[in-house]
């Protein structure tokens, strides 16, 4: 068990809706990293926050925003979904956004 | 932008045997970290290395840091069957704190 835990495990929904994925980093934790891992594909960066702001972006469609709240937890949200949003979501998070990052067991959506 | 580089893709390996797995970034990383992710599984993190030319063991497993802070390596002496899994390599670049990943190994072990 890693520490951090993403909430749905799984997620099945239909094109052109908007779903809420949710992470909670580990106990004193500051950083929180988002990652998108299509099949058989490595882990693509999307987002990362420290202590509340953003800190460094990836290739995150403009259709998906993320925000981390004051007690550290974040939530990414993604609209409009298409059939190749669907993918493995994993959150990761750090006690200060340089060294060893750990990730939870990832949220599946799959667009229908 | 920065890239992380990762090759083989795929390392198929008699078990018993040794093999490499190279990890290269066209710009300096202020340290290189090793992951493990077994199938079905999430990341799971392995090692970080800091200094140039820096050189850890696990068990049977080796990292190397390159001189200019640009390369690494995972050396597996004696692959057994609980290796099996993609190995990644992610690095903060200089004065940057995004942590990309390399696409990763993806290693089998043959009996």
């Amino acid at each position: 068990d890693s520490g951090v835990t993403q909430t749905p495990k799984h997620l099945i929904t239909a094109t052109g809706q908007r779903v809420t994925l949710r992470c909670s980093p580990r106990s004193g934790d500051l950083s929180v990293y988002w990652y998108q891992q299509s099949l058989d594909q490595g882990l693509q960066f999307l987002i990362q926050y420290y202590n509340g702001e953003e800190r460094a972006k990836g290739n995150i469609l403009e259709r998906f925003s993320a925000q981390q709240f004051p007690d550290l937890h974040s939530e990414l949200n993604l609209s409009s979904l298409e059939l190749g949003d669907s993918a493995l979501y994993f959150c990761a998070s750090s006690v200060e956004g340089r060294g060893e990052a750990f990730f939870g067991q990832g949220t599946r959506l799959t667009v229908v | 932008g920065q890239q992380v580089m990762q090759i083989p893709q795929y390392q198929h390996v008699q078990e018993g045997e040794d093999f490499t797995t190279y990890c290269n970034s066209s710009t300096t990383l202020s340290n290189i970290q090793w992951y493990k992710q077994r199938p079905g599984g999430h990341p799971v993190f392995l090692i970080q290395l800091v200094k140039s030319g820096e050189v850890k063991k696990q068990k049977r497993l080796t990292f190397q840091f390159g001189e200019a802070k640009k390369n690494s390596s995972l050396h597996i002496t004696a692959t057994q069957t609980t290796d099996v899994g993609t190995y990644f390599c992610a690095g903060p670049i200089i004065n940057d704190y995004k942590l990309s990943f390399g696409a990763g190994t993806t290693v089998t072990v043959r009996a």
